[in-house]
């Protein structure tokens, strides 16, 4: 069965910090796909990436990047230089090929001026 | 940018009553998906549906839900007789065929009272 850790439930920075969130996640495939979501106080669900499990390459998309590494079974996102309009919940989910999405609990992010 | 839309955006409900939540899909998708996040916790997979029928559902999919494609845009999700922990956020979700990622709606937050 697929499941996602985020061991993290807050974190709180002050501008212009750098903030990793954590995922961990658990799976029996070898096809899986790993996802990243934005829930900002407005509650709607932003997505931010996608990865899937043959593509450990890491990216990075202006002030956003993700570490996935397979030994580890994670998938982490760094933001650089964090602003306040990053505060939100930041959810990691995982899908296996053809199945549906499960999220992880949660990382609530606080960036304060 | 085509989107997934949601109505309403809002609902209050008397325990018993039942509550039909619609959802316009992206039009080229063919994955359908229901979510939902009670107040403060994670997002939890209710149901997809594919080809005109439920392709997996979880635990939480009991009896007193059901889905719906009743014409070629929308899809509903029924909850028969409400109760009080029925309360939460209904994300609808869509993806196109060969594509892992989805895409959700902005939401309808249903209060039972």
């Amino acid at each position: 069965a697929q499941k996602v850790t985020q061991a993290q439930t807050e974190i709180s920075v002050v501008e212009k910090e750098d903030v990793t969130l954590d995922c961990v996640y658990e799976t029996r495939d070898t096809t899986y796909y790993l996802f990243w979501y934005k829930q900002p106080p407005s509650g709607e669900l932003v997505f931010l990436i996608r990865r899937n499990s043959f593509d450990e390459q890491n990216e990075i998309s202006g002030r956003y990047s993700w570490n996935f590494q397979k030994s580890t079974s994670s998938f982490n996102f760094t933001i650089t230089a964090s602003q306040v309009v990053d505060s939100a919940v930041y959810f990691c989910a995982l899908s296996e090929l053809n199945n549906d999405m499960r999220f992880g609990a949660g990382t609530r992010l606080t960036v304060k001026p | 940018e085509p989107e997934v839309t949601q109505t309403p955006s809002h609902q209050v409900t008397q325990m018993g009553q039942e509550v039909i939540l619609r959802c316009v899909p992206i039009s080229n998708h063919l994955y359908f998906y229901w979510y939902r996040q009670i107040l403060g916790q994670k997002v939890e997979f209710l149901v997809s549906f594919y080809n005109n029928e439920i392709s997996e559902k979880s635990e939480i999919f009991d009896d007193q839900f059901s889905v719906e494609r009743p014409d070629g845009s929308n899809f509903t999700l029924k909850i028969r007789s409400t109760k009080l922990e029925d309360s939460a956020m209904y994300f609808c979700a869509s993806r196109a065929l060969e594509q892992e990622t989805q895409y959700f709606g902005p939401g309808t937050r249903l209060l039972v009272l």
